[in-house]
């Protein structure tokens, strides 16, 4: 079946520092979206893309949707410790697919104040 | 705005018995519903989706099974849980063709 691979698994980086993580994948998506998890919480979406190309900003984050369609990246401007938590891109394979929304594995953030 | 609500949050059940988790929505009609699994903190699997009442899809055969008798309610069910069924349950909605939004999760352990 179709997979995105969402790189890096985990991070540890000292507060201060630009965190940038990416996911690809063999399929063309038309929507690419980001969230972010929390201990005990469910996922809450931060970015959603939906043009190739598409470079989009929300505070100190930044996503971008790829030209080619097959992958996209976050950046994080300046962490601070409440960045910490399980970051997940999520793309849609085509227009009407109705629950095909496909998820990377996610990447741990920790931030060392 | 739109919302959407699921519980319990946490639920201890022992091996054999049922299982019911229930989330609604709430301030939008005729929402897409999905059920996703998470473990280990880790990775999200969709279970089931709907697209209207009485619409389910299931991605994976397993023990569970979804019903949706209400537009804006969607709920999971088992007739005897395993011990491989604990893990963290999230419901979700969307409109079709856009971002999903997630409900807080029920942390399921089945003992």
């Amino acid at each position: 079946g179709q997979q995105l691979n969402q790189s890096p698994q985990s991070m540890f980086i000292q507060e201060g520092e630009d965190v940038s993580m990416n996911c690809t994948s063999s399929s063309i998506f038309n929507t690419w979206l980001w969230y972010k998890q929390d201990p005990g919480e469910g996922p809450v979406l931060l970015i959603a893309l939906y043009k190739a190309g598409e470079l989009t900003s929300n505070g100190r984050l930044t996503a971008q949707f790829g030209i080619t369609r097959k992958d996209s990246f976050l950046n994080i401007s300046a962490s601070i410790p409440s960045d910490v938590g399980i970051y997940f891109c999520a793309g849609e394979l085509r227009k009407g697919s109705q629950g095909n929304l496909i998820f990377g594995k996610g990447t741990k953030l920790s931030v060392k104040p | 705005s739109q919302t959407i609500h699921q519980w319990p949050a946490t639920l201890v059940q022992p091996v054999g018995s049922p299982l019911s988790l229930e989330c609604t929505v709430e301030g939008t009609s005729n929402p897409n519903l999905y059920w996703y699994r998470q473990a280990a903190g880790r990775g999200l699997q969709l279970l089931f989706y709907s697209i209207g009442i009485d619409q389910i899809s299931s991605e994976v055969p397993q023990n569970l099974s979804a019903s949706r008798p209400q537009d804006r309610q969607f709920i999971l069910s088992s007739k005897k849980l395993l011990l491989s069924d604990s893990g963290f349950y999230l419901c979700a909605w969307s409109r079709p063709n856009t971002e999903a939004f997630f409900g807080q999760g029920t942390r399921l352990t089945v003992v």
